[in-house]
């Protein structure tokens, strides 16, 4: 049974640091795992898709891991800026590969 | 065109009313989503259309009834709700199939007086 959580709940960090979001799944048999951002109020956007037979993907500053044996993936964030403050959402497919569902996220504010 | 497009952006219904939410998308993707989403929580999965039939209802109650007149297109049709169903409400689709990326759609806020 699909299980995805997500550490840390919230962070606070000062602008320029290198950032790690973690992502945690029960059911290691997983199709893919997918990041999206989420801005307040607003729909999510797709940050990086790692399909199961991938080990890590790289868009710009960011870069998303994966190693299905532990059951974990990371979030990746190099020298943030304001722009990134946002809550960072990780979906992984649960019993079918049509029901993707989320981690409860983690709210990241990048201080100027 | 990588767009999910839902209207309206903002709704505003009493409890007797009956209002529908829209959803449309034309990238060719067989599989397409309702999520409902409350204030600082993650998207709940609702419904799931594959290849035009509801393949996952994950028990939402029936004053909720989706519709997918076609490949492109999904509905949410709403009556009879409850003030404690105000929400964001997310569509999103995906290619269909075991791989595929999840695009989602700017929502559709709820509010229910």
């Amino acid at each position: 049974k699909q299980e995805v959580t997500q550490i840390p709940a919230a962070l606070s960090v000062p602008e320029g640091e290198n950032l790690v979001l973690n992502c945690s799944f029960t059911d290691s048999a997983i199709y893919n795992l997918q990041w999206f951002r989420q801005d307040p109020g607003k729909g999510l956007t797709s940050l990086l898709l790692i399909q199961s037979s991938q080990r890590e993907q790289t868009s710009g500053r960011l870069n998303a891991s994966l190693d299905k044996s532990s059951g974990r993936s990371t979030l990746y964030i190099a020298a943030s800026q304001p722009g990134d403050s946002a809550t960072y959402l990780c979906a992984a497919p649960k019993t079918s590969y049509d029901k993707v569902i989320f981690g409860p996220g983690t709210s990241l504010s990048v201080i100027p | 065109d990588t767009e999910v497009t839902q209207t309206p952006k903002h709704l505003v219904m009493g409890m007797t009313n009956k209002k529908s939410l829209k959803c449309e998308q034309h990238m060719g993707h067989r599989a397409m989503y309702w999520y409902k989403q409350k204030a600082k929580k993650p998207p709940e999965l609702m419904f799931v259309y594959s290849y035009e039939k509801l393949s996952i209802n994950e028990s939402v109650p029936s004053r909720f009834s989706p519709e997918c007149p076609n490949s492109s297109l999904l509905n949410l049709h709403l009556h009879a709700l409850q003030p404690e169903d105000s929400a964001l409400y997310l569509c999103a689709s995906r290619p269909g199939g075991d791989t595929g990326e999840l695009f989602f759609g700017e929502g559709s806020r709820l509010t229910v007086l």
